[in-house]
């Protein structure tokens, strides 16, 4: 089965602090990973991919094959980054399925 | 560029209508999808297209039909709204020579009465 998991629905932290946001995934082939990113009342956008190893907004994210998983990580959250987070893996051509998404907050 | 473009951005129905939701495209993308967002549900594929002329089923289809005859629209018909159809749709496309980011539209908030 080709599934995404975002076991938390919200992720409270302070302003400064570490993030990480978690997203294990099922796929027996070879995956492709991505993090999309929602801003209160925005369409997604993509923030980024694991093809890529790019640092977008200070966030990054690894792929670990061992684990199934591609957690978001930011050393020190800042408030603007207070949105709907959402992991998405692409199995094959052009479909791309998607997690339950996870609401972080950045408290002042 | 537009992007990618959604029509209507708010709609209220009634149960049994039928409506389209339109989406138009103008970046020369072979990939377009159809998702629908509810709450503590994540995104969840309707339909999706590799190309113009093909078309597939995602992991919710019932309930909703597509067709992509050009490379450029991928409309997405209700063909009986339910209460249940109630939600936020969002349109998207994509190309390999992009690898694969998909390109969202703005979204449509439909709400069946």
């Amino acid at each position: 089965a080709q599934r995404v998991t975002q076991p938390e629905k919200l992720l409270s932290v302070f302003k400064g602090a570490p993030v990480e946001l978690k997203c294990n995934y099922s796929y027996s082939g070879s995956p492709e990973l991505f993090w999309y990113v929602q801003y209160s009342r925005q369409r997604l956008q993509l923030l980024l991919r694991h093809i890529s190893r790019e640092s977008i907004k200070g966030f990054t994210a690894d792929l670990n094959k061992g684990e199934t998983s591609f957690h978001l990580k930011k050393p020190f959250a800042q408030e603007e980054d207070s949105a709907m987070y959402y992991c998405a893996l692409r199995p094959q051509g052009g479909k791309l399925i998607f997690g339950q998404g996870t609401e972080l907050s950045v408290k002042p | 560029n537009a992007g990618v473009t959604q029509t209507p951005k708010f709609q209220v129905l009634k149960t049994g209508q039928s409506m389209t939701l339109q989406c138009a495209q103008d970046m020369n993308h072979e990939y377009m999808s159809w998702y629908r967002q509810d709450p503590g549900m994540g995104l969840r594929l309707i339909h999706y297209s590799v190309g113009a002329g093909i078309t597939d089923q995602g992991e919710v289809p019932n309930g909703y039909n597509v067709s992509r005859s050009t490379t450029e629209d991928f409309p997405l018909r209700l063909l009986s709204a339910a209460p249940s159809q109630t939600s936020v749709y969002f349109c998207a496309s994509s190309s390999p020579r992009q690898n694969y980011g998909y390109t969202f539209g703005s979204g449509t908030r439909l709400t069946v009465v």
